[in-house]
């Protein structure tokens, strides 16, 4: 099967501060990547998404970078708030039919 | 307001008692998805329809059955659940024809079979 897998299970950062969550992918064919989201009890919900033919891309607040030579993938929150504290997934997917999700890092925002 | 709705949220059932998630969409997308959730394990890929009456496997099929006779609904059915299905499961759907990969993921289903 694919392997989607994160650097870090969790990650704590003070309130303002910018956040970092690393993501590597080992099949070099993936053509498009996703971010999620997941609060408690919820299901995981689109933040950001990149094609493998762009290096980087900018949302409100966020930024994915994609560095294909290495096979990683990061999002970049900017000014994280309490809000943000979440579990945050990457996923891959090769034509938009399958998708390989990541095992996700839990994010904690210090007040 | 456009949603995925699931049915049952939490289920306790016993081994071999055959069962039914629901899975219904407002949006009138094409594709939809069944997942399921397990610690250290991430999400994955049971089973997805990219239109009606067209179901494919995803990564994790055995054990499940799914169908797809109208557009916005797609349950999972389990025939004859095992404890090692316990798990949360999670429908999606997306627009094929839109933004490509942007799923809306339903609230998820806790099974638990004993």
């Amino acid at each position: 099967g694919e392997s989607v897998g994160l650097h870090l299970p969790t990650l704590s950062v003070q309130e303002g501060d910018n956040s970092i969550i690393n993501c590597a992918y080992s099949n070099s064919a993936s053509d498009y990547f996703i971010w999620y989201k997941q609060e408690s009890g919820k299901g995981p919900q689109f933040i950001i998404d990149i094609r493998s033919n762009m290096d980087k891309r900018q949302g409100q607040r966020v930024t994915v970078l994609l560095n294909k030579t290495v096979k990683h993938l990061s999002l970049q929150i900017a000014a994280t708030q309490p809000g943000d504290s979440a579990v945050y997934f990457c996923a891959e997917t090769r034509g938009g039919n399958q998708f390989y999700f990541g095992t996700g890092t839990s994010l904690t925002v210090i007040p | 307001e456009a949603q995925v709705t699931q049915n049952p949220r939490y289920l306790i059932t016993v081994t071999g008692k055959k069962l039914t998630v629901t899975c219904s969409q407002n949006m009138n997308h094409e594709y939809m998805s069944w997942y399921r959730q397990d610690p250290g394990l991430g999400l994955r890929q049971i089973y997805y329809s990219m239109n009606v009456e067209v179901t494919d496997k995803g990564d994790v099929p055995e054990g499940y059955k799914v169908s797809r006779k109208e557009k916005r609904n797609f349950p999972l059915i389990l025939e004859s659940p095992s404890p090692n299905q316990t798990s949360l499961y999670f429908c999606a759907s997306r627009d094929s024809g839109g933004a490509p990969d942007t799923q809306y993921f339903g609230p998820g289903t806790r099974l638990t079979v004993l």
